[in-house]
């Protein structure tokens, strides 16, 4: 399966903490996604990272990519109350001329004030 | 929200009534999907289309029928569902012919089968 493992299922710590999600894959990529989604809402997308790169930031986001250990991680930093959601990594493995991705199960995270 | 709208937002139906979900996208994306997420399983994709035509039926159950009018409108047409069908249905669009194929998605429809 294509399908990317998040790790840990939920996560629950103080506003301030850091909060680091870990995505495992089982095939070749040619992009992993990470999307958030706050309780019945629609996913929205948060940063890309390509097979090529190693690390990319985005303001409080930080994700790495292992394509050796077919891996990524989401660090938020200083976290705040508002990044109580779900989280999700999502896999291009390519094939497609749309650009399928194929949805892991979600790290629910929540930030205590 | 993100350029994708979605309607109804709630939707409660009988077995036997016929309903149809409604997405419409005004970011000038020519693909357009539909995904289901159910409690606790991963996000499970539906229909694909990619410039008005269906691209993946991802051996979706013949009660589900969708429709792309245009590049900008996709339906999903719902008749004698079945209880385990309550799912937030979620649309979702992108830009094909980029290397990156973000997709953005609409609030969803939380439907509920009774």
């Amino acid at each position: 399966s294509q399908q990317g493992e998040e790790d840990p299922q939920a996560l629950s710590i103080q506003e301030g903490e850091n909060a680091t999600m870990n995505c495992s894959y089982k095939t070749s990529i040619n992009n992993l996604q990470w999307y958030r989604q706050n309780s019945g809402r629609g996913l929205v997308h948060l940063i890309l990272i390509r097979s090529n790169e190693r690390e990319k930031h985005s303001g409080r986001l930080r994700v790495t990519l292992d394509t050796s250990k077919k891996s990524s991680s989401l660090l938020i930093t200083a976290s705040r109350a508002a990044d109580t959601a779900s989280y999700f990594c999502a896999i291009n493995a390519g094939g497609t001329s749309y650009g399928k991705l194929t949805f892991g199960q979600g790290t629910i995270l929540t930030v205590h004030p | 929200e993100t350029g994708v709208t979605q309607t109804p937002r709630h939707l409660v139906m009988g077995m036997t009534n016929k309903k149809s979900l409604k997405c419409e996208q005004h970011l000038g994306h020519n693909a357009m999907y539909w995904y289901k997420q159910s409690a606790k399983k991963p996000l499970e994709l539906m229909f694909v289309y990619n410039f008005k035509e269906q691209t993946e039926n991802n051996s979706v159950p013949s009660r589900f029928s969708p429709e792309c009018p245009n590049s900008s409108h996709l339906f999903l047409h719902l008749h004698t569902l079945q209880p385990e069908d309550s799912a937030l249905y979620l649309c979702a669009s992108s830009l094909t012919g980029t290397s990156s194929y973000e997709q953005y998605f609409g609030p969803g429809t939380r439907l509920t089968v009774t």
